[in-house]
């Protein structure tokens, strides 16, 4: 059964630099996309962006230019670094796998809060 | 942000059925990306409900099932149970936003 375990910083001041990290555990890195997915408190979901085996991504364009996801530093792990945040940022945040071959998403961590508060 | 507009609230009765549409337009649903439906109940991860227009991961009870017509998608619920009382999401693709999107979500109440 695959497990997603992030962990990251919560609380953050405007303008610092968002970080989280992702541990998946009973499954491969290899043949599938990894994703970030932000839910405001109270709102919906927003796709952050996703990267593959190869080390390839892809960013919303909302947050494109602040926005980088990258393997992490041990494998089966991934990360994410958000620059120059404002309360705007303020959510719980997840890391997703993609379905196999597909759009959907299958396997959620268990998120993390992230307030940007001064 | 969303493209994909929902219902903000459903009610139902138990035992009732219960529908929640999703609309796109033709940058996403109706350029034949598939839909998908996750359910995220209180205090809980989004789960994910329904993949590719109308398929139920193992696990999931046959009362929930999905549809897609042109521009627009929905999920029912036959037989509404007080476990159902809960958040839906729809999600797609958007070649518009170059991105995934999902929709503005749902509270489903079971009176």
């Amino acid at each position: 059964q695959v497990q997603l375990q992030q962990w990251g910083a919560g609380l953050l001041k405007p303008s610092e630099t968002l970080s989280l990290t992702c541990a998946i555990y009973g499954g491969s890195f290899s043949g599938y996309y990894w994703n970030w997915i932000r839910q405001s408190p109270g709102k919906g979901l927003e796709w952050v962006g996703e990267i593959n085996h190869s080390g390839g991504t892809n960013y919303n364009p909302s947050l494109k230019s602040r926005v980088t996801i990258s393997p992490g530093t041990s494998k089966n792990q991934f990360s994410l670094k958000l620059s120059s945040v404002t309360a705007a940022d303020t959510a719980v945040y997840y890391c997703v796998r993609s379905c196999r071959g597909g759009t959907c998403y299958d396997y959620w961590g268990q998120g993390t809060l992230v307030t940007v508060s001064s | 942000q969303s493209v994909l507009t929902q219902p903000p609230s459903v009610s139902g009765a138990p035992g009732q059925r219960a529908t929640i549409s999703c609309t796109g337009s033709s940058s996403n649903i109706g350029a034949g990306y598939d839909v998908h439906w996750y359910q995220q109940l209180p205090g809980t991860v989004p789960k994910l409900l329904i993949y590719d227009n109308n398929n139920r991961p193992s696990g999931v009870p046959d009362r929930f099932s999905a549809s897609k017509s042109g521009t627009s998608a929905s999920l029912a619920i036959t037989g509404l149970q007080a476990e159902d009382e809960a958040d839906y999401y729809c999600q797609s693709y958007d070649s518009s936003m170059s991105g995934y999107v999902f929709g503005t979500g749902t509270k489903v109440t079971v009176l």
